[in-house]
């Protein structure tokens, strides 16, 4: 119940394509889905996220969308570049015990090529 | 605006040597602070975290424990180390009483040898 399962594990798109990073989740407790992303070597930097309330959240060529009935999000990358070459974690997150608990998805390997 | 130091960059230590990591964070009080761990192209996986000074829980039990000496420092130790215990070690943040958003550090590159 405490899992968020992302697919694909790994994903090559071409410059200027959509990349999409499905994740799936079990407990209706969750109730934030951010998604990050990891250069190699670098911390996880916090990328776009959303609440269960809307349906959708775009920030630039990012976009969530969210299914609260499925409890699936995904995420879009339009207009993918090189530069967006990178590992792409999804998590959700519910308060407890006094703290914001985070649960990871596996990870997907985007590599854009030119 | 708020920052995350993690040091050492990068670390290098025997089997059976101790261990300190450390990280601080700047520009906020009172944080709850988070230590995960990632294996060579996995997931992350939470070791601890911290709603307070000493008032740390511990998600996975393991060779590993942590402290925080002062609201905004906190410290991954080992009293010795196993080659299992290498990867990258993560420090993040959230605000106290915020709503889900979690920053994290640069991270520490630990391998045992």
């Amino acid at each position: 119940q405490q899992q968020v399962k992302q697919s694909p594990q790994s994903l090559i798109v071409q410059k200027g394509g959509i990349s999409i990073i499905n994740c799936a989740y079990e407990n209706t407790a969750f109730d934030y889905f951010p998604w990050y992303q990891q250069f190699p070597g670098k911390g996880p930097a916090l990328l776009i996220a959303i609440r269960p309330d809307v349906s959708e959240k775009k920030e630039g060529r990012f976009t969530i969308s969210f299914n609260k009935s499925a409890k699936q999000f995904s995420l879009h990358i339009m207009d993918s570049q090189p530069g967006d070459s990178a590992t792409y974690f999804c998590a959700a997150s519910h308060r407890s015990g006094g703290y914001n608990k985070l649960i990871f998805g596996a990870g997907t390997r985007l590599a854009v090529h030119p | 605006s708020q920052t995350i130091h993690q040091w050492p960059a990068t670390l290098v230590q025997p089997v059976g040597s101790p261990l300190s990591l450390e990280c601080t964070v700047e520009g906020t009080s009172n944080p709850n602070l988070y230590w995960y761990r990632q294996a060579a192209g996995r997931g992350l996986q939470l070791l601890f975290y911290s709603i307070g000074i000493d008032q740390i829980s511990s998600e996975v039990p393991q060779n590993l424990s942590a402290s925080r000496p002062q609201d905004r420092q906190f410290i991954l130790s080992s009293k010795k180390l196993l080659l299992s215990d290498s990867g990258f070690y993560l420090c993040a943040w959230t605000p106290q009483g915020g709503t889900g958003e979690q920053y994290f550090g640069p991270g520490t590159r630990l391998t045992v040898t």
